[in-house]
């Protein structure tokens, strides 16, 4: 597609239930990123893949968080036994790899989620 | 955890007057980055430093980095009621594929 695209672009939800996230991004990016963004702050690194591979894991909060990109494209955030704390916007963002990476990453629109 | 101090918070400021925000970090980088952000939108890439340059220049942004004092300005000339949104900082720690660590952002009010 012409950029990354997110959905659901919002999520509603109640404490305890099991929440999944999806992103497609731009055709042929390698690389694919998970931000977590709260209310006035900036974005929180959660994970990082490398084509099916998840590269860097070491944002993820904790055990409830998993994502996952079974065939190096699109990716799946899951996260299990909500919490009103996890409320926040998902964003999805994607990049080259080098030589071709200039750098910048292109993100989308995020997945907004409200945990009641 | 944010590695980038943003200052200020807010700032607001007449349409045709300029802006700058400043950006410090701690660590040392490979990179730094700006980012625009309108309300309820995703990130938009506005400009890349490489720790190597000391200043950059792209339409009406200016960037500049002090490595040594480990800190970055953007200069947004000649403000437009358009350039309203929140301006975020961002460092790439590691050489190759970009793990940015993002300061907490100015939120930039044009006034027309």
């Amino acid at each position: 597609g012409a950029g990354v695209s997110q959905t659901p672009s919002n999520k509603v939800t109640e404490k305890g239930k099991y929440v999944e996230l999806r992103c497609d991004p731009i055709s042929g990016h390698t690389a694919l990123y998970w931000y977590r963004q709260s209310l006035g702050q900036g974005p929180e690194f959660l994970i990082y893949f490398q084509g099916t591979g998840a590269a860097d894991d070491s944002g993820l909060p904790n055990d409830r968080f998993f994502a996952v990109r079974p065939e190096g494209s699109v990716s799946t955030l899951k996260i299990q036994r909500t919490e009103r704390g996890d409320s926040a916007v998902y964003l999805c963002a994607s990049s080259l790899l080098p030589p071709q990476n200039t750098g910048e990453l292109f993100f989308g629109e995020g997945s907004r989620l409200t945990v009641l | 955890s944010q590695q980038g101090e943003e200052d200020p918070q807010a700032l607001s400021i007449q349409e045709g007057e300029n802006a700058t925000m400043n950006c410090s970090y701690k660590t040392s980088i490979n990179n730094l980055q700006w980012y625009r952000q309108n309300s309820g939108r995703g990130l938009v890439h506005l400009i890349l430093i490489r720790s190597n340059e000391r200043e950059k220049h792209s339409g009406r942004l200016r960037v500049t980095l002090d490595t040594s004092k480990k800190s970055s300005s953007l200069l947004i000339t000649a403000s437009r009621a358009a350039d309203t949104a929140s301006y975020f900082c961002a460092t790439a720690l590691i050489q190759g594929a970009q793990k940015l660590v993002f300061g907490q952002g100015t939120r930039l009010t044009i006034n027309p």
